[in-house]
């Protein structure tokens, strides 16, 4: 199984400001993954990580919202720009791998914004 | 669509004794489904999966779950609860993205409180 890491495990930002969020895969993944978990709801995926192009957002997420990188097989960076309150939740990255690419998750980002 | 149900959105057991977690899914080909855990402020953690042969999968921590496709179900089942297993449990189903990727649909999650 692949081991994820993010960075930074939590953060408390202001309103109006960005707040780039990196994960680090400890082997090569075919894909990557950026979820959003909202206080006491489930995971809703924002978006496909592609390595050296564009990623493939979700419906509801724009690129300008949450501008994605993937430079290589092991990394991602997920930045959530302009942020408002409603962007308070928990940031999950996750790396599939393996039969059926079993998806891998991250610890989370805990992102409070006032 | 696809999707995925979980009924039961708080279960409480006993410590010691049997649980059953609930999921149902709608997805048009064969599935592949997971249960996944998340302890307070942690990440998720794979418990099993089901891609395909016995329908009866065994994952970590002494849980399995059974996969009905009649049904459309594949619920989740541990014979003996240890106060550890509360958490929150969530069921998703992979739907295939192109090539070999599966993106994931999961349910509202199933909250189990476990009692002295």
């Amino acid at each position: 199984s692949a081991v994820i890491s993010q960075k930074p495990s939590r953060d408390i930002c202001q309103r109006g400001t960005s707040l780039t969020i990196q994960c680090q895969v400890d082997s090569q993944v075919t894909m990557m993954f950026w979820y959003r978990q909202q206080p006491g709801q489930s995971l809703t995926l924002i978006a496909t990580a592609n390595q050296g192009s564009e990623a493939t957002y979700e419906s509801g997420f724009v690129i300008d919202k949450f501008p994605i990188s993937r430079p290589n097989l092991t990394f991602s960076t997920l930045t959530v720009s302009n942020m408002s309150p409603e962007d308070s939740s928990i940031y999950l990255c996750s790396g599939g791998q393996g039969a059926g690419e079993t998806q891998y998750f991250g610890p989370g980002t805990r992102l409070l914004v006032l | 669509a696809q999707s995925v149900t979980q009924p039961d959105i708080h279960i409480t057991v006993s410590e010691g004794a049997s649980l059953e977690l609930r999921c149902n899914y709608s997805y048009g080909a064969t599935p592949y489904l997971f249960w996944y855990v998340q302890s307070p402020g942690q990440g998720l953690q794979l418990l099993l999966k089901y891609f395909s042969g016995d329908t009866l999968v065994q994952g970590i921590k002494g849980f399995e779950a059974e996969f009905k496709r009649s049904q459309s179900s594949f619920n989740l089942r541990k014979p003996s609860v240890h106060w550890s297993d509360a958490a929150e449990y969530f069921c998703a189903v992979g739907v295939h993205y192109g090539g070999a990727t599966n993106k994931l649909i999961f349910g509202t999650g199933t909250l189990l409180a476990v009692q002295p």
